[in-house]
Parts: structure tokens; C-alpha cells; sequence
């Protein structure tokens, strides 16, 4: 298995711009989960999805940023306008569901300049 | 709510000698722990992780957590260190029963020298 896939690896925008990350959750598991790292708030749930269904989105930060997940191969994580302070490492992960361990992408590294 | 405290930011050992890191946990339930480790510019991958099964927990790599009720911790050890477990070590706890939230503690960074 090729584990939790995300893209871009790395990403540097200009303040204001639209910017997307994606992730391909791991086949045949029905959780998925977006985090941020940064080293003032350390890893925070920013959402998680059950059977493509949005369960808990209290840790967005703010209607600038989204989430969706069309179908159960595909998440997006989208901020617009992008800002200074979203840059960050973000982390998709997946699980089978709930009680399973959750499997973690090798993140997306943002900065907005 | 739940919390996890790592007490220590940075752990310093040398090669072949043990590993100590602590973690406090706070929680209204009866908790699900882990230990998450974070290798540079890589993803997290689970060490282990306690359910209310057996207190001594074993995982991966030599590794291993003991669930003290009546201390709230769930330190992480390992007899004898490894260049390759220089790492960030992080303490997790579930949000809730059926752990789908969890809960990270700050991190600590485990230094290991020839």
C-alpha cells in the first residue's frame, strides 16, 4: 500500500492567494483527518470525516479556511486568501474508523509570504 | 477535556544507554493513550498505544509505556538507545471514547549521541 498520499509536498504562495492541498487517504478507510503543526500551537485536528461526511470541523480557524471530501478516495484542504500566519506543515491522515490507529501522510509544508 | 503534558522539550542520552520520556495526562474518561514519533520532514507513525488492555504496553522499535491510574502517566521507555530514535516523540491522547479526536501534547525532541 502506498500509504496516505498528499500534494503538493511543499507550497509557497503570496498573501491573498488561493491555495489547495490534497490528499488520497489509504483504500478502504472510511476516516480521514486534516491537522496542522506549527511550533506555537504544536499538532491541532483542524477536521475529520466520516464516510465522507464532515463530523467535526471545530479546529478550522476561521472561514477562510474548507474542507471537503468528494468521495472516499479524495480530501481537499482549501484557504482563501491565504496569510503570513497559515504557514505550517499540514497532515492528512486515515483510519479504518473509529478505535483504529490513524495512518499520517508525510504532510504538506505551506508558506505564504 | 483532555490534555496530555510532556514535561521534557528536549531528552539527551547517549547511544546504548536508557530512554525516559514523560507524559501526564488529564481525562474525564478512562483514556486511550499513545506515543506518536515524528522523524525529521517526515509523517507520524504510531509507537504504541494503550486501550485498557494490559498496563505495559510494548510497540515498535523496543519501545514501551506502562498506564499508571494513580500517577495520570504513561511514560515512554526503552532500555537501550539507538542513533536512529533521535526523533520528536509525541504523547496523544483520545478526545473522547472511540478515540477519533485526538489530543497531542507539545512534543519532545529525543537527542541521541554517539
Amino acid at each position: 500500500d502506498a500509504g496516505v498520499i498528499q500534494s503538493p509536498r511543499h507550497e509557497v504562495t503570496e498573501m491573498g492567494q488561493e491555495v489547495t492541498l490534497r490528499c488520497k487517504p489509504i483504500s478502504g478507510h472510511n476516516s480521514l483527518f486534516w491537522y496542522r503543526q506549527t511550533m506555537m500551537r504544536g499538532l491541532e485536528l483542524l477536521i475529520y470525516f466520516n464516510n465522507n461526511v464532515p463530523i467535526d470541523d471545530s479546529g478550522m480557524p476561521e472561514d477562510r479556511f474548507s474542507a471537503k471530501m468528494p468521495n472516499a478516495s479524495f480530501s481537499t484542504l482549501k484557504i482563501q486568501p491565504s496569510e503570513p500566519r497559515d504557514s505550517a506543515v499540514y497532515f492528512c491522515a486515515s483510519n479504518p474508523g473509529p478505535g483504529d490507529e490513524q495512518f499520517f501522510g508525510p504532510g504538506t509544508r505551506l508558506t505564504v509570504l | 477535556a483532555q490534555s496530555v503534558t510532556q514535561l521534557d522539550s528536549h531528552v539527551s542520552v547517549s547511544e546504548g544507554t536508557p530512554v525516559l520520556l514523560r507524559c501526564n495526562y488529564s481525562s474525564s474518561y478512562s483514556p486511550s493513550l499513545f506515543w506518536y514519533v515524528q522523524h525529521p520532514n517526515k509523517g507520524l507513525q504510531l509507537l504504541l498505544k494503550y486501550t485498557s488492555a494490559a498496563t505495559l504496553v510494548k510497540g515498535i522499535n523496543g519501545f514501551e509505556a506502562e498506564f499508571k491510574k494513580s500517577e495520570t502517566s504513561f511514560h515512554l521507555t526503552k532500555p537501550s538507545a539507538h542513533m536512529s530514535d533521535a526523533a520528536e516523540y509525541f504523547c496523544v491522547v483520545s478526545d473522547r471514547p472511540g478515540f477519533q479526536k485526538l489530543v497531542f501534547g507539545t512534543g519532545t525532541r529525543l537527542l541521541v549521541s554517539p
